[in-house]
């Protein structure tokens, strides 16, 4: 069965404190991977997709990497404008597309 | 911003009552997905569609329908409402398999 798992849950920050989120993941063949960002009552906003192991994307302050078996979500020097819940996602290459959410990180950037 | 509406934005109906949830887009992409997301589960695929008249179960199907007669709407039918489908439901679109998807605003809805 494919499976997503993010850590941690929750996480909590002071604004410059910079940190990781982790999304590991069990699949039978990796097609992408995927991380969104969710503000509170909207809908998943896209910011990266991953390919193969070593592939590396960045947006501000956001960096994302992927391993084999999990992905990282690298945030240097947040502002409280970061805070969101962060959600990462794989599709498998079994069949038609079909996208594996984890539960999500919530990450609260305390000013 | 996709161009992506969902509708209704939210709602509340009896159990045993028929809903019906829409989702248009104005991207001309070829899938369309419905998602719910509940505290505890996160995003679960209902139904998805790779073309008109195309569509095919998810991961949580049961008690849910789909039909898309034209590219830019993708219909999303609960037969008789229970209150387990009080949820949040996502519509997303992509254009191609190995792509992102992008998401709608989501329809909040509340069986009572």
């Amino acid at each position: 069965e494919d499976q997503v798992t993010q850590s941690p849950e929750a996480l909590r920050l002071q604004e410059g404190e910079s940190s990781s989120l982790n999304c590991s993941y069990t699949v039978s063949g990796l097609r992408g991977l995927f991380w969104y960002r969710q503000d509170p009552g909207k809908g998943p906003e896209f910011l990266f997709t991953l390919y193969s192991a070593g592939e590396e994307k960045e947006k501000e302050r956001l960096k994302a990497t992927l391993t084999k078996k999990e992905s990282f979500l690298h945030i240097t020097a947040p502002k409280p404008e970061d805070s969101a819940t962060y959600l990462c996602a794989v599709e498998v290459t079994q069949g038609a597309q079909k996208l594996v959410f984890g539960q999500g990180t919530r990450l609260t950037i305390n000013p | 911003d996709a161009g992506i509406t969902q509708s209704p934005r939210h709602k509340v109906t009896e159990t045993g009552t028929p809903v019906t949830l829409r989702c248009h887009q104005t991207e001309n992409h070829r899938y369309m997905y419905w998602y719910r997301q509940d505290p505890g589960h996160g995003l679960r695929l209902i139904h998805y569609s790779y073309g008109v008249k195309d569509t095919d179960k998810g991961e949580v199907s049961d008690g849910y329908s789909v039909s898309r007669s034209k590219t830019e709407d993708f219909l999303l039918t609960l037969e008789s409402a229970t209150s387990s489908q009080t949820s949040v439901y996502f519509c997303a679109i992509s254009r191609q398999g190995g792509t992102e998807a992008f998401f709608g605003q989501g329809t909040r809805l509340t069986v009572v």
